[in-house]
């Protein structure tokens, strides 16, 4: 159980298009989703936390107008980087936790994003 | 304010070797500290935890004790399997707030 997807696993893109990566709850419902970017050899940095239905809560340097966050309903949030640039190239990992378990974070296997 | 940091990878290590990844923390409070393991094409997943000082995470063979002392929490197995290869990440926790801490993360490499 606990699964979290992450959709695509992949994505390559034109600068200044945008991308929209998707993070699933499979076999629950996340009343919270986290959004992490992860750099080579680097640590898994929090970009933003998300709670269903409501606005998402980013971190400081979180640019929210380039990282559009939504949270629509308690199985999927999505992650919209907006006008890609080469420099946005990273591995974007999301998470999901319940209201219940709050210290216990399901992770997705991420998506590997590269601007051209 | 708080941070983690792990000892430097990759770490390669014979089968049945042992195995200790270094981790030391800062907070300014009481938080939970955590061991997540990142295999190849996967998602991170908790691998083990302890909530308050002195306790002691186990798991799979993997151990870690909350040393508030020493402010570390290091891995620790007695014989690695070429299976362990993967990503090591150690993180912090509070509950108020909610958010997860990570360190850079130690990979690991067990050859056969």
């Amino acid at each position: 159980g606990a699964v979290v997807s992450q959709h695509p696993s992949r994505v390559i893109c034109k600068s200044g298009t945008s991308v929209k990566i998707e993070c699933r709850s499979l076999d629950f419902q996340a009343t919270t989703m986290f959004w992490y970017r992860q750099f080579p050899k680097k640590s898994l940095m929090l970009m933003a936390t998300s709670n269903e239905g409501s606005k998402a809560t980013y971190e400081q340097g979180v640019e929210k107008d380039k990282f559009l966050i939504n949270h629509a309903s308690l199985t999927l949030s999505t992650l919209t980087v907006t006008s890609a640039h080469p420099e946005d190239s990273s591995f974007y990992i999301c998470s999901a936790r319940v209201l219940a378990k709050v210290d216990t974070q399901y992770f997705g296997p991420g998506t590997r994003l590269t601007v051209l | 304010g708080d941070s983690v940091t792990q000892m430097e990878g990759p770490v390669t290590l014979s089968e049945e070797a042992f195995l200790t990844i270094n981790c030391t923390y800062t907070a300014t409070g009481y938080p939970s500290l955590f061991w997540y393991v990142q295999y190849p094409g996967e998602g991170l997943q908790l691998l083990l935890k302890a909530t308050k000082a002195d306790d002691k995470g186990s798991n799979k063979g993997f151990e870690a004790t909350y040393r508030k002392e020493t402010t570390s929490f290091h891995l620790e197995k007695g014989s690695v399997q070429v299976s362990d290869s993967a990503v090591y990440f150690c993180a912090l926790f509070y509950n108020q707030g909610g958010k997860l801490i990570f360190g850079q993360g130690t990979e690991l490499s067990v050859k056969p």
